[in-house]
């Protein structure tokens, strides 16, 4: 199994209030994502990394900022949450962007 | 309006029934993958096929590539139990990310 992290599994706060995931691997692979996963909407796409401080957009990244700092670590912020960023939420790792993603264990956000 | 549409969206069966899921696109792919997803974990990787045409075999489990890299299918022979999860197509584009299908989740009871 790929050498990746997620924390917390479980999170449940308060609209309004700032939350951050955090993703880890040990691969040093590149790429980087994050997603998220609602019923009947599969995996979407919410930032990836290509390299450190190097981020881009993905189709759902409103209401949503992310961070590298270092190769191995990948961090999601919601800077004020909301329900409808009640989700489970994916990191994922690639070393290119066509090529198979390991994914983590996902982190269960409730947003009360 | 997804890129990959999936279907069916569910599926119930019984055990040792066949099966067949269908990840279908108006857009072409260099390559798609299968991935399935059992409830609690994250998705891990079945199989990619590459070629157009490409059947692509995993035990009991059977992947086909289209012709115009378009769109794909997994049959199942014989499901059991164990196959249970949520089964998802991911297409890749030219030079551009994945993208994923909304899932089929697949139920075999026993």
């Amino acid at each position: 199994d790929a050498g990746i992290t997620q924390s917390p599994r479980h999170k449940v706060t308060e609209t309004g209030t700032p939350v951050t995931l955090r993703c880890h691997q040990t691969e040093n692979h590149r790429y980087m994502y994050w997603y998220r996963q609602d019923p009947g909407h599969g995996l979407r796409l919410i930032h990836y990394s290509y390299g450190v401080k190097d981020t881009d957009k993905g189709e759902v990244s409103d209401g949503y900022s992310v961070s590298r700092s270092k190769t191995e670590d990948f961090l999601l912020t919601l800077e004020s949450a909301t329900s409808s960023q009640t989700s489970v939420y994916f990191c994922a790792i690639s070393e290119s962007p066509r090529d198979e993603q390991y994914f983590g264990p996902g982190t269960r956000l409730t947003v009360t | 309006t997804q890129l990959l549409e999936q279907s069916p969206q569910f599926l119930s069966i019984q055990e040792g029934e066949n099966l067949t899921v269908y990840c279908n696109s108006s857009s072409v792919f260099s390559s798609l993958q299968w991935y399935r997803q059992e409830p609690g974990e994250g998705p891990v990787l079945l199989v990619t096929v590459v070629t157009g045409g490409e059947v692509k075999k995993l035990k009991r489990l059977t992947f086909q590539f289209g012709d115009a890299r378009k769109d794909s299918s997994l049959h199942i022979t014989a499901a059991q139990p164990g196959d249970t999860g949520l089964y998802l197509c991911a297409g890749a584009q030219y030079g551009n990310k994945l993208v994923f299908g909304a899932g089929t989740i697949l139920r075999v009871k026993s």
